[in-house]
């Protein structure tokens, strides 16, 4: 599985924009950029995922880079309820059904300050 | 909308007993996956499985079995429970083709 990195950990302020930055500069031609958080006490949750393109939901956007080695989580604006782990993980498109299973690294400790 | 659903919720078992955790995967959703998350460590890949195969395998102890069942519920089956398995234990489920795993709130185990 190719790597990430990401930061340890981050702050912002409440109602904020918040850019959570990933590096992956091994990422191969075939594999999507997914983003999950963890919210204390919970399981993972899905936040968006990418190939090339940016990408916006309700959660939140996905820059990517031209060249795909790094690509950005933004949140537009941070509420409390955001303060969670975010993984930035990569995942081959191209596995067999059922082998796809996400690698957490380490991720980035999200704090929002009220 | 429906989700994941695992049980029980919380889990206390003694050094050498066995635990059975379940998994209820969102309706149509054909692969489950199993993740142990460690105190302060984040989730690391288990099993899964695949319209009731087995499809993947990661760390998983040799102690540890799980199956899929025909209504495609799972259980991940744990013996000789040791110190070091008291974790989170979560479940996800996919449907074919799309690209997002759900997960369950976890099954906390405890093992004294």
């Amino acid at each position: 599985d190719a790597k990430t990195t990401q930061p340890n950990s981050m702050e912002s302020n409440e109602e904020e924009p918040v850019h959570l930055p990933c590096n992956h500069s091994t990422i191969s031609g075939t594999d999507y950029i997914h983003w999950y958080r963890q919210l204390p006490s919970q399981g993972p949750e899905y936040v968006i995922h990418g190939l090339t393109s940016n990408v916006n939901n309700r959660m939140a956007s996905l820059a990517i880079a031209e060249d795909r080695k790094s690509s950005t989580l933004i949140l537009h604006r941070a509420t409390l309820r955001d303060a969670a782990v975010y993984y930035c993980i990569l995942r081959d498109v191209v596995l067999r059904e059922g082998a796809q299973k996400l690698v957490f690294g380490q991720g980035t400790r999200l704090t929002i300050n009220p | 909308a429906a989700g994941v659903i695992q049980s029980p919720r919380h889990l206390i078992k003694e050094k050498r007993e066995t635990a059975t955790l379940k998994c209820y995967p969102i309706p149509r959703h054909d692969t489950v996956y199993w993740y142990q998350q460690g105190p302060g460590q984040d989730p690391q890949f288990l099993i899964s499985f695949y319209e009731k195969m087995q499809s993947d395998k990661g760390s998983i102890p040799d102690r540890f079995s799980a199956q899929q069942f025909s209504d495609y519920h799972s259980e991940l089956n744990m013996s000789s429970l040791e110190l070091g398995d008291s974790a989170l234990y979560f479940c996800a489920s996919r449907v074919l083709a799309k690209n997002i795993q759900y997960f369950g709130a976890g099954t906390r185990l405890s093992v004294l």
